[in-house]
């Protein structure tokens, strides 16, 4: 089993629409949490990051923490077709910056 | 602008042949380098964590003869790949991480390989 889980869509919605993205863990011991945002056949690109349980907002983006239910969520606000995009998040623990990836999800926002 | 650099980003080489993929530090000096692993449609698998000036820490199932990793300087690491077969073909991706950047962590551009 994976430490991190996401399901991999796809997931098409129109533009404007709110958008929920949401990924599962299992290790406790994770602590710091990413979600990044990879174009096709390009690395990864730093959205958000999240330590411990909480909520966090940078623009259209709130990322989401539960750590009693292991859940991890990225909302963003008024969708554009420029979001569309794979979306990956990842989480490590306090012992090191190897990150663990969920597996992606694939978003397609439509004009 | 990119924070981390990765070269080549394409490379096409004959199976059999070795492949050298560099990842570059801009910027900072990082003592710490991650290299992963992406195959179609899939997520990023940690290969290895490449320390500056001591022997890379591979992951189980990563063989370490066949992925040599070379950090030799605190702003370069780099991955090769020898004597590459077709199944080695993936997009490679390192990350590293700022001394003094919090939890941060950059990526590269990544690198296509394609063994023919």
């Amino acid at each position: 089993q994976k430490e991190v889980e996401q399901d991999p869509g796809p997931l098409s919605v129109p533009e404007g629409a709110i958008v929920s993205l949401n990924c599962t863990y299992s290790n406790s011991a994770f602590q710091y949490f990413m979600w990044y945002r990879q174009y096709s056949r390009k690395g990864p690109e730093l959205l958000m990051y999240t330590y411990s349980s909480g909520n966090k907002e940078d623009g259209r983006f709130t990322a989401q923490v539960d750590k009693s239910s292991k859940y991890i969520s990225l909302f963003i606000r008024d969708s554009q077709p420029s979001d569309s995009a794979t979306y990956l998040c990842a989480a490590h623990s306090n012992s090191g910056y190897a990150l663990n990836f969920g597996k992606g999800t694939s978003l397609l926002v439509t004009p | 602008g990119a924070v981390v650099s990765q070269h080549p980003s394409w490379v096409i080489c004959k199976s059999g042949t070795s492949v050298k993929i560099e990842c570059r530090s801009l910027d900072f000096q990082a003592t710490t380098m991650f290299w992963y692993r992406q195959f179609p449609k899939q997520s990023l698998m940690l290969m290895a964590t490449s320390n500056e000036g001591s022997k890379a820490t591979y992951e189980q199932g990563v063989e370490k003869d066949k992925f040599l990793i070379n950090h030799a300087s605190l702003t370069l690491s780099t991955l090769t790949v020898t004597s590459a077969h077709p199944e080695d073909s993936s997009f490679y991706i390192c990350s590293a991480r700022p001394p003094d950047g919090g939890n941060t962590i950059y990526f590269g551009e990544g690198s296509w390989l394609t063994v023919v």
